[in-house]
């Protein structure tokens, strides 16, 4: 089975400084990895996925996020964090057996609070 | 394109009713998904249709059916409500032409079953 572990509830950043949102993650072989933000009442915002290539994949609003196979992490990063970045992001897995036509498999949530 | 739409934004139902939750894409995608969401838990998979006339049980698909009208709808019953079925209900849809194609989700159904 596959899962997700977002270790920390919630993150709290200075406007301005580097932020970092932890993300480990399960499964069998090769994941496909992504990254979902939702603000207050809203539906989940895709942010970026990593599918094969290159360790750091670019994503929406300047966030980034780096694959590492060895520590099976997959952590959200963005240079410089503004207040309007506050919101609970999501961290989801794929695995690649079985036609992949199912569903993710989602971590429970950082809240990250960005304060001015 | 409205992406993805749900239908009703909110419910209150008693225990035992019955109602179900439409979800309709208008980007010509495959594959959908039902998800809900409770504090703390992120989001759990109920139901998937990897495309028209398929459907396959998620990570908790009890006290739930579901039904692939076509290629757009995809909707969601609850024949005999609970009370832990209180939750906010996602659905999604994705091309899925290669497992990494992400999935695009609805505004959400908050349903309180009292």
């Amino acid at each position: 089975a596959q899962s997700v572990a977002q270790p920390e509830d919630q993150v709290n950043v200075a406007e301005g400084n580097p932020l970092t949102v932890k993300c480990t993650y399960s499964v069998s072989g090769n994941p496909y990895l992504f990254w979902y933000v939702q603000y207050p009442n809203r539906g989940l915002q895709f942010l970026l996925k990593y599918i094969t290539g290159d360790n750091l994949v670019k994503g929406s609003y300047g966030f980034e996020a780096e694959f590492n196979k060895s520590q099976t992490s997959f952590h959200l990063k963005k240079p410089s964090a503004l207040v309007s970045d506050s919101a609970l992001y999501f961290c989801a897995v794929r695995g690649r057996s079985g036609g992949g036509a199912d569903g993710l498999t989602f971590g429970k949530g950082t809240h990250l609070i960005i304060q001015p | 394109n409205a992406g993805v739409t749900q239908t009703p934004k909110f419910q209150v139902l008693k225990t035992g009713q019955s109602m179900t939750l439409q979800c309709a894409q208008d980007m010509n995608h495959n594959s959908m998904y039902w998800y809900r969401q409770d504090p703390g838990m992120g989001l759990r998979l109920i139901y998937y249709s990897a495309s028209e006339g398929t459907t396959d049980k998620g990570e908790v698909p009890n006290g739930y059916n579901v039904s692939r009208l076509n290629k757009r709808e995809f909707s969601l019953r609850l024949e005999s409500a609970a009370p832990s079925q209180t939750s906010v209900y996602f659905c999604a849809s994705s091309d899925l032409t290669g497992g990494g194609d992400e999935q695009y989700f609805g505004p959400g159904t908050r349903l309180t079953v009292t």
